[in-house]
């Protein structure tokens, strides 16, 4: 079965740069969620999507930013990196809302 | 603020034994999940419980759910070295858009032959 598809799975910068994380949702999902997870930690919710539109909002710095496009992917966009930004970033897709959540691989992010 | 307890954060336990996973919410909600995830890897889900009294079952795993104590319980039966993993439960508050999960801290579970 299709899965959440992620991209890159991996990506260093450095203190300051810009980062675009990609998100392709399981066919016929329409609802994306994006968590963040430390080393150690559970995840934390970022933001959500339903139906291209901004849902809820959870910890995302204003640093942060995302959007949701017609093809129901969702790109995560975070700017002037900071050494705690290093963490795994979560894309999550559900069939709607109060559906299951299911998870991408996760991008690993680490900010020098 | 919707806070999610589990105990015990971290468990070392023998194949062949029983326990037990705790996952304590703070306010009403609509769902309650239970994840697993590996070192590095992604969360998969393994259950979903969505009303006062539910009891899911997969394998050694059942989950349970008392909206009245907002207690979930995860038994694990006859424990085997594959399930050694982190176990996440996480809540969906009451609302009507795509809520973000709230999750416990995590039950480290290292299950030795």
């Amino acid at each position: 079965a299709a899965g959440v598809i992620q991209s890159p799975r991996h990506l260093i910068k450095e203190k300051r740069e810009t980062a675009t994380l990609k998100c392709y949702p399981i066919p016929r999902h329409d609802t994306v969620y994006w968590y963040q997870q430390g080393p150690g930690q559970d995840p934390q919710f970022l933001i959500s999507f339903y139906e291209k539109m901004q849902s809820d909002k959870g910890s995302i710095p204003d640093r942060f930013s995302a959007q949701q496009f017609s093809d129901y992917h969702s790109e995560l966009n975070m700017s002037s990196l900071e050494l705690g930004d290093s963490a795994l970033y979560f894309c999550a897709s559900s069939p709607g809302l109060k559906e299951t959540q299911y998870f991408g691989p996760g991008t690993r992010l680490l900010v020098l | 603020e919707l806070k999610v307890e589990q105990n015990p954060l971290f468990l070392s336990m023998q194949e062949g034994k029983n326990y037990t996973i705790y996952c304590n919410y703070s306010t009403t909600s609509d769902r309650l999940y239970w994840y697993r995830q590996d070192p590095g890897k992604s969360l998969e889900s393994l259950f979903v419980l969505l009303s006062n009294g539910a009891v899911k079952q997969e394998g050694r795993l059942m989950a349970s759910l008392d909206t009245k104590a907002r207690l979930s319980t995860l038994h694990i039966t006859a424990a085997v070295h594959d399930l050694s993993a982190t176990y996440f439960c996480a809540v969906d508050i009451v609302g009507g858009g795509a809520d973000g999960l709230t999750f416990g801290k995590g039950t480290h579970l290292i299950i030795q032959p």
